[in-house]
């Protein structure tokens, strides 16, 4: 099975700070694409950023941005200058060549202290 | 306006019903899924449909059904529901293209009892 994992179910940050959310992947084909989606107390999912494996450049988006290591199957999302409403569980997901259908990892709950 | 929008968000029903989600997207996009999100937050997916093809994960039991009258919609229909599919269930949609985004609905929220 092609799986996603993050190891970190809690993570805990200060207001201003910046936090590391780790994810793991396994993977049979050459190029695919990763996703990190939030989910706030609402319930609503959010695409906060995504990658493509065949670039070697790193994704950003404002105040988020990942480390891709391929060869790893790491992708870890950094969030710099937290904010309040950053608090939410995050999710991992790479996507499927059939269907494009999301696999997800177990989420990260970050909570953000004042 | 919503962009993908599913109902009821809330359903409590006892065990032993047949139930039905409905799930409508506008924003054009040639595929549709459902996701079950479990106690633990567990997020997996359930189908995948586009007017070509649907794709089951075989991990769901044939009581659940999606069913499209079109394009813009996607429903699921469960039949003789039990404890264990208690759960929060998300419609989302794209369109079909590995690096395009999914949009999800807000979920409903399903309770059997």
């Amino acid at each position: 099975a092609q799986t996603v994992t993050q190891s970190q179910p809690e993570m805990s940050v200060q207001e201003a700070e910046t936090v590391t959310l780790s994810c793991t992947y396994d993977t049979s084909e050459s190029d695919y694409y990763l996703f990190w989606y939030k989910q706030p107390p609402s319930r609503q999912m959010i695409l906060v950023i995504r990658q493509e494996a065949y670039k070697q450049q790193n994704a950003t988006e404002n105040r988020f941005s990942v480390n891709f290591q391929k060869a790893a199957k790491s992708f870890s999302l950094k969030i710099s200058d937290s904010q309040l409403g950053d608090a939410a569980m995050y999710f991992c997901a790479r996507i499927h060549n059939a269907g494009n259908m999301l696999t997800f990892g177990g989420g990260t709950r970050l909570m953000v202290k004042p | 306006d919503t962009a993908v929008s599913q109902t009821p968000k809330y359903l409590v029903t006892q065990m032993g019903n047949d139930k039905s989600i409905k799930c409508e997207q506008n924003l054009g996009h040639d595929t549709m899924y459902w996701y079950k999100q479990d106690s633990k937050k567990f997020l997996k997916i359930m189908f995948s449909y586009n007017n070509k093809e649907l794709i089951i994960n075989e991990t769901v039991p044939n009581r659940f059904s999606p069913k499209s009258p079109d394009k813009a919609h996607l429903n699921l229909h469960i039949n003789s529901l039990e404890l264990g599919d208690s759960a929060v269930y998300f419609c989302a949609s794209s369109q079909g293209h590995l690096n395009t985004e999914a949009f999800f609905g807000q979920g409903t929220r399903l309770t059997v009892v």
